[in-house]
């Protein structure tokens, strides 16, 4: 299985950086996805990591280090419609039937304030 | 864009009553996956698919049973509501380096 760890909260300030963290123990590491989730709706994908090193989507970057089982969300120029929930998800290999879980940690949650 | 699918959106139902609620995805993704999720808490993983005819159990048992029988299907279905089961319900699906949810189902059992 796995054991996945987030802030539960934080609060940054409009136009501002966060970096928001994420740490995993797996044993058949597989990949990690970030998500964002605004209250009441649906997870919407934001980035996946398999290898290490940054992956840049605009606004959003998201940093993997395998060997440290470490990954970070950077949101840059921060803006109020930012504020959500963002959520860290591993996929595990499941040995037993060759297929992959995709477990979430708990999630961030991101006050953005003027 | 994610094309994922969920009906109903929203279900009241009694408690006792067999109830079934679809996923669909016309993105061809080998695995899918069911999650519970309560206001403002985590996801739980229920069930989860990497094929057709193959299904697991996630660490949630919420007495749900799955098929997949079609790649593009992953219906759940609920034998008996009770009011425990009221959640929301999301359906999400992956091929390899995406991941994507639809929209929900907000389930009432009273």
């Amino acid at each position: 299985g796995q054991n996945i760890d987030q802030p539960t909260e934080m609060t940054a300030t409009e136009g501002a950086i966060v970096q928001i963290n994420c740490t995993y123990q797996t044993s058949g590491f597989n990949g990690l996805f970030w998500y964002q989730q605004h209250a009441g709706e649906a997870p919407t994908f934001l980035s996946y990591n398999v290898l290490d090193g940054l992956e840049e989507k605009g606004r959003f970057s998201s940093f993997l280090s395998r060997s440290k089982g470490y990954s970070y969300l950077l949101l840059k120029e921060l803006q109020m419609k930012d504020s959500a929930s963002y959520l860290c998800a591993v996929s595990d290999l499941y040995s037993g039937a060759g297929s992959y879980q995709l477990t979430f940690g708990k999630g961030t949650k991101l006050s953005v304030i003027p | 864009e994610a094309d994922i699918y969920q009906t109903p959106r929203y279900l009241v139902i009694g408690t006792g009553k067999k109830i079934t609620l679809e996923c669909s995805q016309t993105m061809g993704h080998d695995k899918m996956y069911w999650y519970q999720q309560d206001p403002g808490m985590e996801l739980h993983l229920i069930h989860y698919s990497y094929g057709v005819n193959s299904t697991e159990k996630g660490d949630l048992s919420s007495e749900s049973t799955v098929s997949r029988i079609r790649t593009e299907h992953f219906p759940l279905t609920l034998e008996s509501a009770r009011p425990s089961h009221t959640s929301q319900y999301l359906c999400a699906s992956r091929q390899d380096t995406e991941a994507f949810f639809g929209q929900g189902t907000r389930l009432t059992v009273v």
